[in-house]
């Protein structure tokens, strides 16, 4: 089983639709997680950050936090073609020797088309 | 308010020759971190360093891999003896010294290595 698992792409939804992403990891004591968006050639963007159960919203993005499930999610709503990219869910431990290092998922291609 | 800065941002060495890539952080950051992108695979993390120190250096290669982050300057991921299969995207990121953001790692744009 792989650490981080992201739903399977790719992702097409029209412009102005809700655009869902999934994310499950194996590691239970994992403490912080996050959702980076990466355009083709460019480095990942930092999007969302969420370290506690429930839901976090900045703009369009949600994200959602489910521990006891070992879920993270991350909602777009009112989906632009600007959207459009391979967002990735990273996972990081609570500590010990592991802390900093970020584990991610293979990506999901989001497609948005007018 | 300059993010993380690379360079270069494409690198070109001939099979054997040594690779130098150079990360500055975040103005503040003093946690650095390496990560690696090969081509249709996903980013893994090499090595995270505080200022004088390697913290964890669990995803290095064993050989011919080595990064340090002095007291003044830039950090370094050096490659030695260079070989095909190190073609790949590699990315510096960085995050705060306080509070949630200590959490936050911020990427800078990358450095592209080809061997050929």
């Amino acid at each position: 089983q792989k650490e981080v698992e992201q739903n399977s792409g790719p992702l097409s939804v029209p412009e102005g639709a809700i655009a869902s992403l999934n994310c499950t990891y194996s590691d239970r004591v994992s403490q912080s997680f996050f959702w980076y968006r990466q355009y083709s050639g460019k480095s990942p963007e930092l999007i969302m950050s969420i370290y506690s159960n429930g839901d976090k919203e900045d703009g369009r993005f949600t994200a959602q936090l489910n521990k006891a499930s070992q879920y993270v999610s991350l909602l777009i709503r009112d989906s632009q073609p600007s959207d459009s990219a391979t967002y990735l869910c990273a996972v990081m431990p609570a500590g010990g020797t592991s802390y900093g290092k970020l584990t991610f998922g293979q990506g999901t291609i989001l497609t948005v088309h007018p | 308010n300059a993010g993380v800065m690379q360079n270069p941002r494409h690198l070109v060495r001939r099979r054997g020759q040594e690779a130098r890539l150079r990360c500055s952080p975040v103005k503040g950051h003093s946690h650095v971190y390496w990560y690696r992108q090969l081509p249709e695979e996903g980013l893994k993390f090499m090595v995270y360093l505080q200022k004088e120190n390697i913290i964890d250096e669990s995803g290095m290669p064993k050989e011919r891999f080595s990064a340090e982050f002095p007291k003044e300057g830039p950090s370094i991921l050096r490659i030695q003896q260079v070989v095909r299969g190190d073609s790949a995207a590699y990315f510096c990121a960085s995050s705060s010294n306080s509070g949630t953001r200590v959490y936050e790692q911020y990427f800078g744009p990358g450095t592209r290595l080809t061997v050929t």
